[in-house]
């Protein structure tokens, strides 16, 4: 099964919004509520920002939102701040049971 | 506050194996999903497998079937992960990480560097 799809780069000046997409299938992002979102700093540990594609654990700030629209799925930060300078990964559930997640994506804040 | 806790890097020669293992603390361990991620240096995150304690029987991704084996001591709160047939490409740091209704993945250990060399 193939990674899920992102943007390998984005970028955005402080205090703007971005968006950072993740393409699926209907075999996993299309098929199930359950899209994931982390967050990781370099040589740092990935740090969960959003799961079952809406949710925010608790602690994690508001700027950051997920959504999906048909095998689509999308996070975005807004009010963009320097910490908020990561890598950023996507992940589904499958239809076969088992975890995808996407190539990542480097945000960049100018 | 669910604490996990990894084993030490290794260095392995190619065509070995390494078993990596990941200690649970401070909550619930047999009825919550522990699975493996991988991250080869550079690169993105990687969904190996997982296991539900209780249930005994872990699950690999299509790509590690035969090569990877994922285990779990209940007793010990322990979570083990074998990879069998070690080549330079499995050279990575592998986490451990409770997953909850099995689809996302909180919280993280710190991660095994595991380096396979001649």
């Amino acid at each position: 099964q193939s990674a899920l799809t992102q943007p390998a780069s984005v970028s955005g000046s402080p205090g703007q919004s971005i968006t950072i997409s993740c393409s699926g299938t209907s075999s996993d992002i299309g098929g199930y509520n359950y899209v994931s979102w982390y967050q990781q700093h370099p040589g740092k540990v990935p740090k969960l920002m959003i799961f079952d594609v809406t949710k925010r654990p608790s602690g994690i700030s508001t700027r950051f939102s997920g959504s999906k629209s048909g095998n689509t799925a999308s996070l975005t930060i807004s009010g963009l701040q320097a910490e908020d300078e990561a890598d950023y990964y996507c992940s589904s559930y499958t239809s076969i049971s088992t975890v995808i997640f996407g190539g990542g994506t480097k945000v960049t804040v100018l | 506050q669910v604490q996990l806790v990894q084993s030490g890097a290794e260095v392995k020669k190619p065509g070995s194996s390494v078993k990596v293992s990941c200690k649970a603390s401070g909550g619930s361990f047999s009825n919550y999903a522990m699975s493996w991620v991988r991250q080869a240096p550079g690169q993105g995150l990687e969904w190996m497998g997982g296991i539900i304690p209780m249930f005994g029987r872990g699950k690999t991704a299509q790509k590690f079937q035969g090569r990877v084996t994922i285990t779990a001591d209940e007793p010990t709160k322990t979570v083990y992960m074998e990879v069998t047939s070690l080549t330079s490409e499995d050279t990575a740091l592998y986490y451990c990480a409770r997953a909850i209704d099995e689809t996302w993945f909180d919280p993280w250990g710190q991660g095994t560097l595991v380096i396979v060399s001649s």
